[in-house]
């Protein structure tokens, strides 16, 4: 069984320029989460998806940040435009229940905004 | 909201040694409390869990932990290391009766531990 995908696993782009992470969740897990590691510092909640929907984004920082996951399958966050300070790991995880009990995280997507 | 410290951010220690890794957290409320690991390269695993019952856990390759709930901790134990355990240690909670955020994973910063052979 495939586990959590990200693509790309690193990207390197200027500040004022967009980017789009994608998360390809495993197969019938309708939880998928994003979080995110700045500079080495603790991992962090960015939001949660319930299928489509969005179960919970209070983590999100500012609306520079865009999650979609429509169709309920994989999911792509858009940073536009990328600020020095959104340099980081971000990692997503999928489940088939929610509760975060039995989380399956992918590799991350290693982000850096020069 | 919830948070969780990891004291030491990088330990190294030679093979056969002890290891303990602290994690402490604050939260009132019931918890679950998680340590995954991460190897270089690859992604986040789970390496135990505690929901509740019997508060010392074991986990995969042959590591432990307990939950003192007076101390609000979740220590990382392993009697022996070895040089494959080498990597990054991250302790998580969650309160799932809680909502909005508290109901999902709160990491600690976590601890790059390195096994010298």
């Amino acid at each position: 069984e495939a586990g959590v995908t990200q693509f790309p696993s690193h990207s390197v782009i200027e500040k004022g320029q967009t980017v789009t992470l994608r998360c390809d969740p495993i197969s019938g897990h309708d939880n998928l989460y994003w979080y995110r590691r700045v500079m080495g510092k603790e991992i962090k909640f960015l939001l949660h998806f319930v299928k489509e929907s969005k179960q919970d984004e209070s983590g999100m920082p500012n609306n520079r940040f865009l999650a979609e996951r429509t169709g309920g399958t994989y999911s792509t966050l858009k940073v536009q435009p990328a600020e020095l300070e959104d340099s980081g790991v971000y990692f997503c995880a999928s489940s088939q229940v929610s509760g975060g009990k039995k989380l399956f995280f992918g590799s991350g997507t290693q982000l850096s905004v020069l | 909201a919830q948070s969780v410290s990891q004291h030491n951010h990088h330990v190294i220690l030679s093979e056969a040694a002890s290891l303990e890794l602290g994690c402490n957290y604050s939260y009132g409320g019931t918890v679950n409390l998680f340590w995954y690991v991460q190897y270089p390269g690859q992604h986040l695993q789970l390496l135990l869990k505690y929901f509740s019952g019997d508060p010392l856990v074991k986990g995969i390759k042959g590591f432990e932990a307990e939950f003192i709930k007076s101390k609000f901790s979740f220590n990382l134990r392993k009697p022996s290391v070895q040089w494959s355990d080498t990597a990054e240690y991250f302790c998580a909670v969650n309160a799932p009766g809680a909502s909005g955020s508290a109901r999902q994973l709160t990491f600690g910063s976590g601890t790059q531990l390195t096994v010298l052979p």
